[in-house]
């Protein structure tokens, strides 16, 4: 039964710390997702990669937050330094898609890290 | 730019009761609609979706959604809750398969014994 993997389920660090979030997707999707969900904000589409190249991080904060591919297994999301406002669960999704594009395409979402920052 | 709003951020049945989730999107394009599922401490999973094949369409646990372009609207149903309905439901959109999915956000159903 294929799956979106993250790594750690649970975070729990103090303001100012490196967090680092790990994200296994699907073996053979070229597609990945960063996606934040708080209740005030619902889920927010952070940053996307196709093929391993970022196709759009504007939903991203850029001087905290970074987004990247080192190879087809793993999707990584860094945030540094850590703020309280940054507590939220933190869902990674995959896809499969052609060259027309993904606007059609399931997305295929992991179980997510739930981060608390103090 | 597509946007999806669903109307009730809670909506509570009693099992065995009609469940009708409401979603209303606005695109300048023929959309893609989809209904994604949220059970607790879990990723979002597909319930269904509309790539512009039958207006009707059915998902998973029995529930389906209707495409009405005069409405836009794609409401999501199932005629009988059952309690392991029980989640967090989104609608979303996308404008193509070049453009990003938006999620609603969010209805949470509960079930009534």
């Amino acid at each position: 039964d294929a799956r979106v993997t993250q790594t750690p389920r649970h975070k729990v660090t103090e303001m100012g710390q490196e967090v680092t979030m790990r994200c296994q997707p699907i073996l053979g999707h070229n597609t990945v997702f960063w996606y934040r969900q708080t209740m005030m904000q619902g889920l927010e589409l952070l940053a996307y990669f196709r093929n391993r190249a970022p196709l759009d991080d504007s939903g991203m904060p850029k001087d905290r937050f970074s987004a990247e591919m080192p190879d087809a297994t793993l999707a990584t999301l860094k945030i540094q330094p850590s703020e309280p406002r940054d507590s939220a669960v933190y869902f990674c999704a995959s896809g499969l898609v052609g060259t027309g594009g993904f606007g059609k395409n399931i997305q295929y979402f992991g179980a997510g890290t739930r981060l608390s920052v103090l | 730019a597509q946007s999806v709003t669903q109307l009730g951020s809670h909506v509570s049945v009693s099992e065995g009761a009609l469940v009708l989730l409401r979603c209303n999107y606005s695109s300048s394009v023929p959309p893609y609609l989809f209904w994604y599922v949220q059970y607790p401490n879990q990723g979002l999973q597909l319930l269904l979706k509309y790539t512009s094949a039958a207006t009707l369409v059915k998902g998973i646990n029995g529930f389906e959604a209707e495409f009405k372009k005069s409405e836009t609207s794609f409401h999501l149903t199932k005629p009988s809750a059952h309690m392991s309905d029980a989640a967090e439901y989104f609608c979303a959109v996308s404008e193509g398969s070049a453009s990003k999915i938006i999620f609603g956000s969010g209805t949470r159903l509960s079930i009534r014994p």
